[in-house]
């Protein structure tokens, strides 16, 4: 997990406001992903990125939105939270080369708690 | 449309005991399935995988899973389960997708090893 970071770790906000949550990874993967999961719902996927100038949205983007700062960085922004984005947020990257073997194995953080209140 | 299934919310088992985590899919061509593990307060870890060659993998902790074409499945398994492998387990297959390819995951179970 340590090379997959993100912060913050817990977050509590109101309704309407803007909300930034970041995450770095020091793996070199060029593919980087955010989640969110919800008791009974597994993983959803918002958005996803396979290299810097390439963005696109997953099943649940209305929302959200997002920023590839580098290769290293992939921030997702809620531009007005509300309730029902209370979550559980995880960023996660995969590396495509030699993905015969890899597969695309994702890495996840450790997570980002969030509350809308 | 393309889906993975885990058809137990919770699985119960004694420590010693044998477990089973089932998974299930609905894709077309050839799937790349995993296993992943999620401990309290902690992200996803990945656990196997299966992209082609043996039906039975082995992966991490003692855990290995058998992938079942014909019944498209991906059961998870262990000879003999330990209190410290009460988790949340989920199921994802890699598939195609218009555009390329995506991961999809299952809704996952929650496993409780009793000592």
């Amino acid at each position: 997990d340590a090379d997959v970071t993100q912060t913050p770790r817990n977050r509590i906000t109101k309704t309407g406001k803007r909300i930034m949550l970041e995450c770095s990874q020091t793996k070199g993967h060029d593919r980087m992903y955010w989640y969110r999961q919800d008791p009974g719902l597994g993983l959803r996927l918002i958005y996803y990125s396979f290299d810097v100038k390439d963005i696109n949205k997953g099943e649940i983007s209305d929302g959200y939105s997002v920023s590839r700062q580098a290769q290293a960085k992939f921030s997702l922004s809620l531009e007005s939270a509300i309730p029902n984005q209370t979550a559980l947020y995880f960023c996660a990257t995969s590396d495509p080369r030699g993905e015969g073997s890899s597969g695309d194995t994702q890495y996840f953080g450790p997570g980002t708690r969030l509350t809308v209140l | 449309a393309q889906s993975v299934a885990q058809p137990e919310d919770q699985v119960n088992v004694a420590e010693g005991n044998p477990l089973t985590v089932k998974c299930t899919y609905s894709v077309s061509g050839n799937p790349y399935l995993f296993w992943y593990v999620q401990y309290p307060n902690r992200g996803l870890q990945f656990l196997l995988k299966y992209i082609t060659g043996d039906n039975l993998v082995k992966g991490s902790y003692g855990f290995e899973a058998e992938f079942n074409k014909s019944q498209t499945s991906f059961h998870l398994k262990k000879p003999s389960a330990l209190v410290s492998d009460s988790a949340l387990y989920f199921c994802a297959v890699r598939a195609r997708n218009t555009g390329g390819f995506k991961t999809i995951f299952g809704a996952g179970t929650r496993l409780f090893v009793k000592a």
